[in-house]
């Protein structure tokens, strides 16, 4: 079984100042993990995805994430928030055991920039 | 490349109507999955199909939720009697060997 533990659900910034939303994860298998980001009335859209290979990960919009396994985490991070930024973040896990890989999201972390 | 399509947008029905939404995945995407996203959570996956076949349906509630995918092509999600609670968007993805997944738009479906 697998699960995703997001452990902030408002995340407040100053735009300009780093971001960072934190994820925990649980995986039988070794797992393809993923940052997704929704604004408003708006569609899932991939930010970055992690499937072993290099464990520091670059996504779009200046967003990296770090795979962990010794701390089974996988941080977002961004150097300078943007008020274009401000949304809802959800880290996502699939492990392809059984062939059954449908995503596993976790509760989503808002964040909100500050001018 | 198109883009993964929804059908309708919106819906707005009674408590014990039934209702159904469509979706066209990406056109050589084997895998499609039906998700729910109540408000202020994740979305959480009903079904997933590859090809025409279940591939994991644990989540989907049986009772009152059914889907098909006939021709291994597109797709149908039916409630019926639909309920309160099942107001939620109604999101379709689709992979192709599990490489990235696009969702659709998806279907914000109210039950009053």
């Amino acid at each position: 079984a697998q699960s995703v533990t997001q452990l902030d659900s408002h995340v407040s910034v100053s735009e300009g100042t780093p971001v960072l939303l934190r994820c925990n994860y649980s995986s039988s298998y070794s797992p393809s993990l993923f940052w997704y980001v929704q604004h408003p009335n708006k569609g899932l859209q991939l930010l970055l995805k992690y499937t072993s290979a290099a464990t520091l990960v670059k996504g779009i919009n200046g967003f990296e994430a770090e795979f962990k396994k010794s701390e089974t985490s996988f941080h977002l991070t961004k150097p300078s928030a943007h008020m274009s930024d401000a949304a809802e973040y959800f880290c996502v896990v699939s492990d392809l055991g059984g062939g059954a890989d449908g995503l596993t999201f976790g509760k989503g972390t808002h964040l909100i920039i500050q001018p | 490349e198109a883009g993964v399509a929804q059908s309708p947008r919106y819906k707005i029905i009674e408590k014990r109507q039934s209702v159904a939404f469509w979706c066209n995945p990406i056109s050589g995407h084997a895998t499609l999955y039906w998700y729910q996203q109540i408000l202020g959570q994740g979305p959480k996956l009903l079904i997933q199909f590859q090809n025409n076949g279940v591939v994991d349906d644990s989540q989907l509630p049986k009772d009152r939720f059914s889907a098909e995918r006939l021709k291994g092509v597109d797709s149908t999600l039916k409630i019926q009697p639909a309920k309160l609670e099942d107001s939620a968007v109604y999101l379709c993805a689709s992979s192709f060997q599990g490489n990235g997944y696009t969702f659709g738009s998806g279907t914000r479906l109210t039950v009053v």
